[in-house]
């Protein structure tokens, strides 16, 4: 699987959106890029996932560049509840293992 | 709706022991796996299942035994707790089909070996 790269820690203002970049310059054209965010010692919760078209769900966009060298995970108004360790991974379709890299810590500050 | 539920919690061991850490899932998920984090650190994968009967390492395996009698139950099991092992255990499952599943994680145990 790819590795990924992220910045180790970012802050944002409450109700502003928080726009945390990826890179993964050598994904494969059948590695899907997922993110996942862990609040403070919980377990791992799924955002969002895509191949290379943008997608949005109720909690998150993902916007991944035209050749799918790295992405963005955008919250859209960030609350304080969003403070959390998010995790960048690209993955094959054909497996369900995911290895976690060290993440981004984000600090949503009121 | 339970999910992926993981007992016990807490556990401290003394160097030597032996323990098994439960994991159970009621979604009726083939996918089952472990992993461990320290510290600061992300998540290491230990080992997996793609169904009963199947298992597989994963990145960090020695030191810890696994079995899958059953689509519900992935038992890890601490053959001889060391103070390295002192972490958290996360247990996580999906489905298996086209690989885009997305991974439903326990809330964790909490082991410190003394």
């Amino acid at each position: 699987d790819a590795k990924t790269t992220q910045p180790p820690s970012m802050d944002c203002a409450e109700g502003r959106a928080a726009n945390l970049p990826c890179n993964h310059s050598t994904i494969s054209g059948n590695e899907y890029v997922y993110w996942y965010r862990q609040i403070h010692s919980q377990g791992p919760q799924y955002i969002i996932h895509g191949l290379k078209n943008n997608e949005t769900n109720e909690m998150a966009s993902l916007i991944i560049t035209e050749d799918r060298k790295s992405s963005t995970l955008i919250l859209p108004h960030a609350t304080l509840r969003d403070t959390a360790v998010y995790y960048c991974i690209v993955r094959v379709a054909a497996g369900n293992k995911l290895v976690f890299g060290a993440g981004t810590i984000l600090r949503v500050k009121s | 709706n339970a999910g992926v539920t993981q007992t016990p919690k807490f556990q401290v061991l003394k160097t030597g022991q032996s323990m098994t850490l439960q994991c159970a899932q009621d979604m009726n998920h083939e996918y089952m796996s472990w992993y461990r984090q320290d510290p600061g650190m992300g998540l290491r994968l230990i080992h997996y299942s793609v169904g009963a009967g199947i298992t597989d390492q994963g990145e960090v395996p020695n030191g810890y035994n696994v079995s899958r009698s059953t689509t519900e139950d992935f038992p890890l099991r601490l053959l001889s707790a060391a103070p390295s092992q002192t972490s958290v255990y996360f247990c996580a499952s999906s489905y298996v089909g086209t690989g885009m599943e997305k991974l439903f994680f326990g809330s964790g145990t909490q082991l410190s070996v003394l």
